[in-house]
């Protein structure tokens, strides 16, 4: 059975800041995904990672993977007030395409 | 990617009732998944549910209690029965398109069910 876990499950961090949320998960996954959920919300996709050593940028965040760790990271540079949310990775292997997903974490940007 | 439209959005129900939840895509897909989300914590897949088939159904969840209907490429509905005060949650539907898998699932927008 897939596991994923994710931490830390809280982040405070300040304005201008550099950070990394970190995903385990415990068997061979085909495919690793981040998402964002802002309170009140639905999930909104930032990456997805398919292979080994993929790296994915957008703006301030970047994800990487690595299939021989099984880790996945979620690095955040520069953070600002706006990327406050919770983050979610998921991971999903073999034909039935299920996604098993992290605790999230609760990030906090602070002024 | 597909667009979800889910409904209703919120919906505060008596315990002992159920309410039926729907999910409609703007495009035909071959999957299609519930979870539930309790408050403050993570997604918890309750079924996938394909048409032409029956449901699957997550460890710990039962078709008596979360009955799901499939019957077109573009529609499906689950029923949270006889609910309590434990089933308030949000729930989701969730798709991914046929052979896109590499490009992530589309999530809708989420119904925020509480029991009294």
């Amino acid at each position: 059975e897939l596991k994923v876990e994710q931490n830390p499950l809280f982040l405070s961090m300040q304005e201008g800041k550099n950070y990394t949320i970190y995903c385990n998960y415990s068997t061979t996954s085909d495919r690793l995904y981040w998402y964002r959920q802002d309170p009140g919300k639905s999930l909104e996709s930032l990456f997805v990672l398919l292979s080994n050593g993929a790296v994915k940028q957008e703006g301030r965040l970047m994800a990487s993977l690595d299939t021989k760790a099984r880790l996945s990271t979620l690095h955040i540079t520069a953070a600002v007030h706006d990327l406050s949310a919770t983050y979610f990775c998921a991971a999903s292997g073999g034909s039935n395409y299920k996604l098993t997903f992290g605790k999230g974490t609760l990030l906090t940007v602070n002024p | 990617s597909a667009v979800i439209s889910q409904k209703p959005s919120r919906d505060i129900c008596q315990r002992g009732t159920s309410l039926t939840i729907q999910c409609q895509v703007d495009s035909q897909v071959t999957m299609m998944f519930w979870y539930r989300q309790q408050p403050g914590q993570s997604l918890t897949l309750i079924a996938t549910a394909n048409q032409g088939s029956e449901a699957t159904y997550e460890s710990g969840f039962v078709i008596d209690k979360f009955p799901i209907s499939r019957p077109n490429l573009t529609f499906s509905t689950l029923t949270v029965s006889n609910m309590s005060p434990e089933d308030s949650s949000i729930y989701l539907c969730s798709v991914i398109l046929a052979g896109t898998a590499n490009y992530g699932y589309t999530f809708g927008s989420g119904t925020r069910l509480t029991v009294v």
